[in-house]
């Protein structure tokens, strides 16, 4: 079975600055997809950025980017020019075969004016 | 065209009632998944259906939980004679393929009382 692990429970930036959320996954799949969710106080799961597991280019969009490390099984997301509207539950996930999501326990990010 | 839609929204139920949550998957999408979300957890894999078929329930509760997605009309996940531990957030999610990204409806918050 998969397994994501979002070690930072919580974490803080000035807005403006930039931040990033760490993820690592156990996996025996060669093959597979992972993802990062926002989740704002309105409880919606909102896509943030995809990466596919045999494209060695780290995914972007826009302010945010991916560092992924397939050997090392970690995918951590960076915001630059964090926002006020960047504060959210911010959760890792996992696709494998089986076509189920796997989550990690999520990082509250607070945006500090 | 219109994203996943649940609802209700909010359900309120009281111990050994039967709480109903429907989900109406993005027009052509016929792969429909159920997630919980505890508080302060992420989301945990439910259920994965098609048309008329469970192709996945391994995180299904054994008993009082149950799921359908008929040929005509949503899907419907079904928990008989609610507890106060079903408290949680369910959230539907639909895709075209099985190996397409997920999108993800607004949940459905059930309270048992």
């Amino acid at each position: 079975a998969q397994t994501v692990t979002q070690s930072q429970p919580e974490m803080s930036v000035q807005e403006a600055e930039t931040v990033t959320l760490s993820c690592t996954y156990d996996t025996s799949e060669n093959n597979y997809y992972l993802f990062w969710y926002k989740q704002p106080p309105s409880r919606q799961m909102i896509l943030v950025i995809r990466q596919e597991a045999y494209k060695q280019q780290n995914a972007t969009e826009n302010r945010f980017s991916v560092n992924f490390q397939k050997a090392a099984k970690s995918f951590s997301l960076k915001i630059s020019d964090s926002q006020l509207g960047d504060t959210a539950m911010y959760f890792c996930a996992f696709h494998n075969a089986g076509n189920m999501l796997t989550f990690g326990g999520g990082t509250r990010l607070m945006v500090k004016p | 065209n219109a994203g996943v839609m649940q609802n209700p929204r909010h359900l309120v139920r009281r111990r050994g009632q039967e709480a109903r949550l429907r989900c109406s998957p993005m027009k052509g999408h016929s792969h429909v998944y159920w997630y919980r979300q505890l508080p302060e957890e992420g989301l945990k894999f439910m259920v994965y259906l098609q048309k008329e078929n469970i192709i996945d329930e391994s995180g299904m509760p054994k008993e009082r939980f149950s799921a359908e997605f008929p040929k005509e009309g949503p899907s419907i996940l079904r928990i008989q004679q609610v507890v106060r531990g079903d408290s949680a957030a369910y959230f539907c999610a639909s895709s075209p393929s099985s190996v397409n990204e997920q999108f993800f409806g607004p949940g459905t918050r059930l309270t048992v009382l």
